[in-house]
Formats: structure tokens, C-alpha cells, sequence
């Protein structure tokens, strides 16, 4: 089990610039989450994806974010335009379930830096 | 009052000491909580899980949970170096006014520090 990618590592951005996050989740986890981590929030939870359908959008910080699921193995998380203030680490996280339970396996993350 | 509290530290021990890290939550319902450990510049990775009131040990890790006082701790016997991380607390939030879907609300994490 390659556990959950996400790709690229690192994202250097001007302002103004779309930004695509990519993440695929592991194989059978019905649930996919997107999280932010900055040092003054910490992890802020922004969607969350049950089968393929977007569940709990209202962590997404304004109309500039954006989230798709199109399969069960891809998720991507889109930012148009970008601000310096979406500077942060970006985490995808799936867990096969939503039962109380359930920890959730984290990706590797995304360290966006928008300049 | 945040949903998961936690002081950020550092807590510095040494090598061998018991490390006590705190949590505390604001939802007396929530039922289910964990402990995660990121090193830094890594991903969140889940060492424990604690659903009943007590005690519950893995290795050198204990989770403590008084869902009375809404109060969560992890303690670390023989504290390594390697140990030396940030470890998040997490909590299964129910349902809420603002959204009607559960969800996991981590703190800001406590930065453990442990010298040889």
C-alpha cells in the first residue's frame, strides 16, 4: 500500500496565479479530506469527500477555492487566484470510514508558498 | 473558548523521563479522540486512540481520557530523543449548528522536546 499521494511537494506561485493541489487517496478509504496547516491556525479542516461527493464544504475559506473529486483515486484541490496569505502546507488525508473510530492516514503534504 | 485546546510548549524532558502532554476539548459529546505525532517538515502520523473514560496503553504510550472534565493526555515512559515531535490532539466533533456533519477538529499541537 503506497499509502495517500499527493503531489507536487513543494509549489512556488506568483500572486494572481492558479494553483492545483493533487491527491490520490488510498485504494478502498471512502473518505478524502482536504486540510490547510499554518503555525497560527494548525490543521483546519476545508472539504471533505464521502464516495466521490462533496460532503462538508464550509471549512473552505472563500470563492477562490475550489475542490473536485472526479474518481474514487484522484482529488484535486484548486486555488484561483492566489494570495500570500494561502501560504501554508496543504494535507490530503482518507480513512475508510466516517465512524468515530477511524483516525484518518495523512498524505505527505503540499508546501504552497505564494510570492 | 477553541474546540481542542493545547499548550504549545515547548515541554522539554530528559532522556528517560515521563512525558505528560495535555489536551482539553470544548463539545461534551465528542466521543472518540486521538493523538497524532508530526515530525517536523512530515505529515501527521496516528500512535493512539482512546474512546472510554480511563486508560488505555500501547507500548510506551498511555492515553488518558476524563470525558467528565473533557480532558485528554498522552503520557510517553522512557522518553526518547526520537520522540522529539509535535504531537496534535484530534477530536471526533458531532454534528454542529454550522454544519450538520461530524468532523475531526485537531489543536494546534504541543511541541515535545526530549535531550539525551
Amino acid at each position: 500500500d503506497a499509502g495517500v499521494i499527493q503531489s507536487p511537494r513543494h509549489e512556488v506561485t506568483e500572486m494572481g496565479q492558479e494553483v492545483t493541489l493533487r491527491c490520490k487517496p488510498i485504494s478502498g478509504h471512502d473518505y478524502l479530506f482536504w486540510y490547510r496547516q499554518t503555525m497560527m491556525r494548525g490543521l483546519e479542516l476545508l472539504i471533505y469527500f464521502n464516495n466521490n461527493v462533496p460532503i462538508d464544504d464550509s471549512g473552505m475559506p472563500e470563492d477562490r477555492f475550489s475542490a473536485k473529486m472526479p474518481n474514487a483515486s484522484f482529488s484535486t484541490l484548486k486555488i484561483q487566484p492566489s494570495e500570500p496569505r494561502d501560504s501554508a502546507v496543504y494535507f490530503c488525508a482518507s480513512s475508510p470510514w466516517m465512524g468515530q473510530n477511524y483516525g484518518y492516514t495523512f498524505g505527505s503534504g503540499t508546501r504552497l508558498t505564494v510570492v | 473558548q477553541k474546540e481542542v485546546e493545547q499548550n504549545s510548549g515547548p515541554l522539554s524532558v530528559p532522556e528517560g523521563a515521563i512525558a505528560s502532554l495535555n489536551c482539553t476539548y470544548s463539545d461534551r459529546v465528542s466521543q472518540s479522540f486521538f493523538w497524532y505525532r508530526q515530525y517536523s517538515g512530515k505529515s501527521p502520523e496516528l500512535i493512539m486512540s482512546i474512546y472510554s473514560n480511563g486508560d488505555k496503553e500501547d507500548g510506551r504510550f498511555t492515553a488518558q481520557l476524563n470525558k467528565a472534565s473533557q480532558y485528554v493526555s498522552l503520557l510517553i515512559r522512557d522518553s526518547q530523543p526520537s520522540d522529539s515531535a509535535t504531537y496534535l490532539c484530534a477530536v471526533n466533533m458531532p454534528p454542529g449548528m454550522n454544519t450538520g456533519f461530524q468532523k475531526l477538529v485537531f489543536g494546534t499541537g504541543t511541541r515535545l522536546l526530549v535531550s539525551p
